[in-house]
């Protein structure tokens, strides 16, 4: 299994551009959700899925989208990047949601926003 | 979820056993302990988890209080590929994400 995968590794964008963030299990892991690390900061929510077809907000959830059309994937867009998003995102999964269900993380897309 | 606090970081000899503690004074009883650690910004990897009782896997072991207001992580035979900042994190069932605090910073030293 490859796990969780994440492309790119690295993007720089331009303030006003938008791009997806890829992210993709191969576990039929029904639960996916996208995280974002500021540096030196722990990592927040910003949206999740427990299933294809059905998606929720995290704790910040503004300036992005998702969708969930597969059980395998679960892209992260942002609409038209801010500085602010400049950050590290890292896409997770698990069985469920249940807090008895290891997560896996990904290895992570470094964002720089000019 | 219950709120935890770490030290902000610890060192370790080489080949020693690594103790790092957690407390979570306000913890219910359907919280469960996670442990995770991020090595120089990769993504989190899962160390252990439980809800009550010890618990040991291969990488290490977790010792829960028997009031369930602290935690210590255990590795018992540390090596530099185990530096890395460790978390400490309680997840509620049922809920969906996991609440990583500024966690602790360990490093090996040969």
């Amino acid at each position: 299994n490859a796990g969780v995968t994440q492309t790119p590794k690295f993007q720089v964008l331009k303030t006003g551009q938008s791009m997806t963030l890829q992210c993709a299990q191969d576990m039929n892991h029904e639960y996916m959700s996208w995280y974002r690390q500021d540096p030196g900061m722990g990592l927040r929510l910003i949206h999740y899925s427990v299933g294809a077809g059905i998606t929720d907000q995290g704790e910040v959830p503004n300036g992005y989208n998702v969708s969930r059309s597969t059980t395998e994937d679960f892209p992260l867009r942002l609409l038209s990047a801010a500085p602010s998003q400049t950050s590290v995102y890292f896409c997770a999964s698990s069985y469920g949601p249940d807090a008895q269900e290891t997560q896996y993380f990904g290895p992570g897309t470094r964002l720089l926003v000019l | 979820d219950a709120k935890t606090t770490q030290p902000t970081s610890m060192d370790c000899a080489e080949g020693r056993a690594a103790n790092l503690p957690c407390n979570h004074s306000t913890i219910s009883g359907n919280e469960y302990v996670y442990w995770y650690r991020q090595i120089h910004s990769q993504g989190p990897q899962y160390i252990i988890h439980g809800l009550k009782n010890n618990e040991t896997n291969e990488m290490a072991s977790l010792i829960i209080t028997e009031d369930r207001k602290s935690s210590t992580l255990i590795l018992p035979h540390a090596t530099l590929r185990d530096t890395a900042v460790y978390y400490c994190i309680v997840r509620a069932e049922g809920a969906q994400k996991l609440v990583f605090g500024q966690g602790t910073r360990l490093t090996i030293n040969p």
